[in-house]
């Protein structure tokens, strides 16, 4: 099946780690996203990780991914209030015709000063 | 360079009506997709393109379509509107076939109304 689930919310407090774990199904995808969408604007591209790596590590991102459990993590170093956002997990669907995102349903992310 | 455009931003239409939505990737870009987004649903994929060629469509009705140009710029069209297609619809780029890399690149979005 295709399902994506991540938990909704997160609050932490300015400086601290922020991290936001997700889950999926498909054994199969290729690659796994993590997209950040700020309010009323699109979906931004934060970084992305190939399924046969562990970790990838961009600034203050880190992404580690558990494939054996399906599980997927972005953590976010010295969280900002900038960083306050939307933040969605997806994985890659591929067929013989074409491609898809399936997304979780978004954890929206709360930096306190 | 520039990113994927939408237009419009906005649109207002009543309940019957139809709409039509533009989209304008990434220059380079040859894949482009729609996804509608809704507060109940969620992100869900509509249909992606390619030269030119649908290649893969969502679970939505055959009142929504679409089409690419040979720009790579890409139309989708719903007809007869209804309420709950009220969203927010997201046009997203790609450089790359789906065999290699995924990534894909979101427009703004057009958010539609429907009363």
């Amino acid at each position: 099946g295709e399902d994506v689930e991540q938990s909704l919310f997160l609050s932490v407090r300015e400086g601290d780690s922020s991290v936001i774990n997700c889950t999926y199904t498909d054994s199969s995808s290729t690659y796994l996203y993590w997209y950040k969408q700020e309010p009323g604007a699109g979906l931004q591209l934060l970084t992305y990780i190939f399924s046969n790596m562990d970790m990838k590590q961009d600034q203050r991102l880190t992404v580690l991914l558990n494939k054996k459990d399906k599980h997927l993590s972005l953590r976010i170093a010295d969280t900002q209030t900038g960083d306050s956002a939307i933040y969605f997990c997806a994985e890659s669907i591929v067929g013989n015709q074409g491609g898809k995102l399936i997304f979780g349903q978004g954890t929206e992310l709360s930096v306190k000063p | 360079k520039a990113g994927v455009t939408q237009t419009p931003r906005y649109l207002i239409k009543t309940r019957g009506q139809q709409v039509t939505l533009s989209c304008s990737p990434i220059s380079g870009h040859r894949s482009v997709s729609w996804y509608q987004q809704t507060p109940g649903q969620g992100l869900q994929f509509l249909f992606e393109y390619f030269s030119e060629t649908q290649r893969n469509k969502g679970n939505f009705p055959g009142r929504f379509s679409g089409r690419q140009f040979s720009n790579s710029r890409s139309e989708m069209n719903v007809s007869t509107l209804e309420l709950g297609d009220s969203a927010l619809y997201l046009c997203a780029s790609s450089p790359r076939s789906p065999r290699i890399s995924y990534e894909q690149y979101f427009g703004p979005g057009t958010r539609l109304t429907v009363t």
